[in-house]
């Protein structure tokens, strides 16, 4: 059964950091892509950030591009979402889902408050 | 970036009815489009790919149909499940990925 379990979540304040991790499990982790896709409170689905397989790609949406850092560990299975000088704005649920031809396997989402 | 629309933004049905949403792109993006359905506290859940394919395990009154920029996803006969906000998303030309702002389907 494939999972993915993100954790790192909390509040924090603005300016400051916070690091994502996903677990992943149940299939072959070194063979997709990864997406980080976030959601504001009563708001829509917002892309952040993707990861091809082998690190060799790698995306940002604008929001959060020169803040923020996606990297991943296929020996680990995981996927993680550095997060640095963090704004009020970033404040949502962080989902990692599997790339594919749309995301096929989206965790539970870690929710992000930044708020002083 | 191409930008995604949706309508309606929102609207009310009756378990029975047959429910149509409409995804416009802003360039065409061929048949590169997702529907996603998500509930109140929930991952999103992937619906259709492809424009048209229904993914594995979803059931068979959830139809998606178009190509270029104009796409709808069509609900056959709503089901009490499927009270949702549904989001459709291009992965023709990214980044950026982007996602239509939703429509929420809720109980007449």
């Amino acid at each position: 059964e494939v999972q993915l379990v993100e954790s790192g979540g909390g509040l924090v304040k603005p300016g400051g950091s916070l690091r994502l991790s996903c677990a992943a499990s149940g299939f072959t982790f070194s063979s997709y892509s990864m997406n980080w896709v976030r959601q504001a409170p009563g708001k829509g689905l917002e892309w952040v950030s993707s990861i091809s397989s082998s690190s060799s790609y790698i995306y940002y949406a604008d929001s959060v591009k020169g803040r923020f850092t996606i990297s991943r560990d296929n020996a680990k299975n995981s996927l993680y979402l550095q997060m640095n000088s963090l704004r009020a704005e970033d404040t949502a649920v962080y989902y990692c889902a599997r790339d594919g031809e749309g995301s096929d396997y989206w965790g539970q989402g870690t929710l992000v408050t930044v708020s002083s | 970036a191409i930008r995604m629309t949706q309508s309606p933004s929102s609207f009310s049905a009756s378990t029975g009815d047959r429910v149509t949403i409409t995804c416009r792109a802003s360039q065409g993006i061929s048949s590169y489009l997702a529907w996603y359905q998500q509930k109140p506290g929930k991952a999103p859940k992937l619906l259709i790919y492809a424009a048209s394919t229904l993914q594995s395990g979803v059931p068979s009154r959830f139809s998606g149909s178009g190509s270029g920029t104009d796409f709808t996803l069509t609900i056959s006969c709503l089901q009490s499940e499927d009270f949702a906000t549904y989001y459709c998303q291009q992965y023709y030309s990214y980044p950026p990925i982007t996602f239509g702002p939703g429509t929420k389907v809720d109980i007449k």
